[in-house]
């Protein structure tokens, strides 16, 4: 089954802590991008990758990391995570432009 | 920018009607997309259309686009609880940029 897959589900952490969220996807996509939902502001892109190796800021990109090693894989790295980065998280992949997205489940984090 | 807004912000109705929800842009676009969410969940592709289409049709979904007045409308016709969700719009313009509107609340009660 094509998917995008994101874990964990739910994350609390403290201010600092360096954390990981991590994305996957199955379909071969070169194309890769992270996003947070904050109420009455939509979807935000943070970063995004157009292959291997190759990765961009989207709107809101500070405070972020992200890598791109294989075609698969693209995790989001908070180094020193704050409050304000208490967000929803979505990783998404397409195959390319002009194309939909394709959007995992999801990444509910907290920081305290 | 070129962030898509929809209107309404929340649209309530009964079952059996139609939901129209629209969204504007600000700039030419390759095409732009309909998505859904159900409760902060991932969103999910309903339908593209394209800058030289006018509109477009998926089972129950009318798509719109009016690239004179940068707008375009969904139309869901025979709404069923089940079409309780958010709706966002997500417009292209540039290579692999899709900006996505705040999205409109559309609750279809029983």
């Amino acid at each position: 089954e094509a998917q995008v897959t994101q874990n964990p589900r739910y994350l609390i952490t403290v201010t600092g802590k360096k954390l990981t969220v991590t994305c996957s996807q199955n379909m071969n996509h070169e194309y890769m991008s992270w996003y947070r939902q904050d109420p009455g502001l939509g979807l935000r892109q943070i970063y995004y990758s157009m292959n291997v190796e190759v990765t961009d800021k989207g709107d809101v990109p500070e405070g972020y990391k992200v890598s791109r090693k294989e075609k698969r894989n693209f995790p989001l790295i908070l180094e020193s995570p704050s409050p304000n980065q208490t967000s929803l998280y979505f990783c998404a992949s397409r195959g390319g432009v002009k194309e939909k997205l394709f959007f995992g489940s999801g990444t509910q984090l907290s920081v305290l | 920018s070129q962030q898509g807004e929809e209107d309404p912000q929340a649209l309530s109705i009964q079952e059996g009607e139609n939901a129209t929800m629209n969204c504007s842009y600000k700039t030419s676009i390759n095409n732009l997309q309909w998505y859904r969410q159900n409760s902060g969940r991932g969103l999910v592709h309903l339908i593209l259309i394209r800058s030289n289409e006018r509109e477009k049709h998926s089972g129950r979904l009318r798509v719109t686009l009016d690239t004179s007045k940068k707008s375009s409308s969904l139309l869901i016709t025979a709404s069923r609880a089940a079409d309780t969700a958010s709706y966002f719009c997500a417009t292209e313009a540039s290579s692999y940029k899709l900006i996505f509107g705040s999205g409109t609340r559309l609750l279809v009660r029983p």
